[in-house]
Formats: structure tokens, sequence, C-alpha cells
């Protein structure tokens, strides 16, 4: 079946640092692809998406490439803030709606000051 | 528009006990979803939903019944509670031709 592998974390930088946080996946056929991130007591929320091949998401500074070749959907920002802190999930879906998402472990990022 | 609201944020059952985990969406999405989150595993689907009446199952359907008899409502029940239930639940809804889940705030569930 789909599966989705992330970078293991945590991570921890400095701010103003140069941020990538690695996603593989397995599947058949094109899933659409998506970043979701989790601030501290909430719930998710969608970063970024990329629905086919060389598509690239971006949001809020962060950005991703759909890598067919390499089944990769690296998540990358080039100047993190504090306020970035939060846990990043891929996560992908085959279905319209973008239900029956299947997600990675999560990449819980820290950035300090 | 409140989005998707869910209810309660937090609770605490004994082993055996019942109950119901609350999720309404004000946004007339077809599509609603429970996922559980467990530490280290990401958030894994339980019960899917892509309208009124209809329904199925995710990857852990087990221990846990869905109805959807209305468009904005899909609350998920808890039969009889077991400790590897101990999760964060969280409900998910969806319109058709997007591709964008709107997430609730999750319920924090401690079965002793």
């Amino acid at each position: 079946g789909d599966s989705v592998t992330q970078m293991e974390g945590p991570v921890t930088l400095s701010e103003e640092a140069f941020l990538t946080i690695n996603c593989t996946y397995t599947a058949t056929g094109y899933p659409s692809l998506f970043w979701y991130v989790q601030y501290p007591g909430e719930g998710l929320q969608l970063l970024l998406k990329a629905t086919k091949a060389d598509d690239k998401g971006s949001n809020k500074g962060f950005e991703a490439t759909y890598r067919k070749e390499t089944t990769s959907f690296h998540l990358e920002k080039g100047s993190v803030q504090v306020s970035d802190s939060a846990v990043y999930f891929c996560a992908l879906s085959h279905f319209q709606g973008a239900q029956k998402l299947v997600f990675g472990q999560g990449t819980r990022l820290t950035i300090n000051p | 528009n409140a989005g998707v609201t869910q209810t309660p944020k937090f609770q605490v059952l004994k082993t055996g006990q019942s109950m119901t985990l609350q999720c309404a969406q004000d946004m007339n999405h077809e599509y609603m979803s429970w996922y559980r989150q467990d530490p280290g595993m990401g958030l894994r689907l339980i019960h899917y939903s892509v309208g009124a009446g209809i329904t199925d199952q995710g990857e852990v359907p087990n221990g846990y019944n869905v109805s959807r008899s209305t468009t904005e409502d899909f609350p998920l029940r808890l039969l009889s509670a077991a400790p590897s239930q101990t999760s964060v639940y969280f409900c998910a809804s969806s319109g058709a031709g997007t591709d964008t889940q709107y997430f609730g705030p999750g319920t924090r569930l401690t079965v002793l």
C-alpha cells in the first residue's frame, strides 16, 4: 500500500538558518502531495501542496517540488523564524477532496532565537 | 464561519466505557474523516464519509463506529474503550473538487 517516510526529528535550528525536511513516498500512480503543519495545541493546517510531477508548492516562504523520478517532496525554507517552530507532516492522497490522506510520522522543528 | 469543531477537547474514560466524539462542519463539505494521532506514527485514518448516509473504513477501524445522518455532523463512537485507544483524535472535512482538508482542533482521549 501507499506510504510516506519523513526524516526523523526532532530538528533544532537557529533563527535564519536554512531548513530542509526530507519526505519520500511509495505509491502507485500519481498522488497529490501535501505538507501540513501543526502548531502547539492546534489541529493541522495545510501548508502547501502539489498535484502533479514537477509542480512546486509554496506558502509563507516554504517550498516543495513534486519529484516523480525520486518519489520525493522535500520541504525547504531559506531563513526560518522562531514562529516556524511546529510539527510538520508530509502526506499523500489519490482521492478527490484530498480525503483518505496517508501521513508520514511527522518532524518536530524547533527554532532557537 | 466556525470551520470544523470537535467536542470534547479532553476526555478520560475507564476501560469498557463507551462515548461519542462529536464533529461538525459548517462549510457544506461532502467529505469528512476521522484520524487518530499517536506519537511517532503520524495520523492514521479510522473512518471516512463521502456524503450523508455513506461511510467506509480506513486503516484502523476496529473498535470504532461512525454514522453520517447529515452533511454537517460526523460523530465517532467508541463502543467499549480500551487503553490502546488512548490518542488524539482529529476530524477533517473537504469539499468535492478541492485538494484541501480542514482539520478540527482535536480531542485528547485517555483510557485508563
